[in-house]
């Protein structure tokens, strides 16, 4: 499967600042994807980022907080804007293997903590 | 009623112990199911995809029931590495890949 490599792997920020995380994929991939997991529960998928158009977010997700950039297929960017407490979360991309049914594979993650 | 729902456990079995899990989904036009394995701190990790036939990897055998919207995750001979949480996942839109996650189960195999 694809090596996915992400940036940071982890950060401590301000409140009110901004962190944009890096995922970079040794080979082109169709489909990526930014999930948040929150402490002590499950993925919550964030956005599907499209390359050359504007990403697909899910319901409770916005792109004035989560702004995502696909520019190729081998990398994304998600900046998380304007930080509180409640962002601290650990943050992961993820591509999608080609074909129908197939499942997706993660990059390390990205542990943001906000003061 | 969660769309994927498991129970959280932990399970805490000894070496050796065979152990299974369940899990339920809600969208029976569900279309591809997959079992991942997340280590404490780590990224969840592909442990087997879920076949409607059944299928068995080593000491791992997944199986799905449609009819009753279930899946199930068995685990031979457990060892102490196997301890880590087991995520359900569901792939809901088989137009785009929208996973859904389950909240985990956990699982210690102890001496």
């Amino acid at each position: 499967s694809a090596v996915i490599s992400q940036k940071p792997s982890r950060d401590i920020c301000q409140r009110g600042t901004s962190l944009t995380i890096q995922c970079q994929v040794d080979s082109q991939v169709t489909m990526m994807f930014w999930y948040r997991q929150q402490p002590g529960q499950s993925l919550t998928l964030i956005a599907t980022a499209n390359q050359g158009s504007e990403a697909t977010y899910e319901s409770g997700f916005v792109i004035d907080k989560f702004p995502i950039s696909r520019p190729n297929l081998t990398f994304s960017t998600l900046t998380v804007s304007n930080l509180s407490p409640e962002d601290s979360s650990i943050y992961l991309c993820s591509v999608e293997e080609e074909g129908a049914n197939q499942p997706q594979h993660f990059g390390d993650g990205t542990r943001l903590s906000i003061l | 009623r969660k769309e994927v729902e498991q129970d959280p456990g932990p399970f805490n079995v000894p070496e050796g112990a065979t152990v299974a899990f369940n899990c339920t989904y809600s969208n029976s036009a569900s279309q591809s199911f997959f079992w991942y394995r997340q280590d404490c701190r780590k990224e969840p990790k592909l442990l087997m995809s879920v076949y409607s036939s059944g299928n068995e990897d080593g000491r791992f055998t997944a199986q799905l029931n449609r009819a009753s919207q279930y899946i199930s995750l068995l685990i031979r001979d457990s060892k102490l590495s196997d301890s880590a949480t087991y995520l359900c996942v569901v792939n809901f839109n088989n137009a785009g890949n929208m996973l859904t996650f389950g909240g985990g189960t956990r699982l210690m195999v102890k001496p």
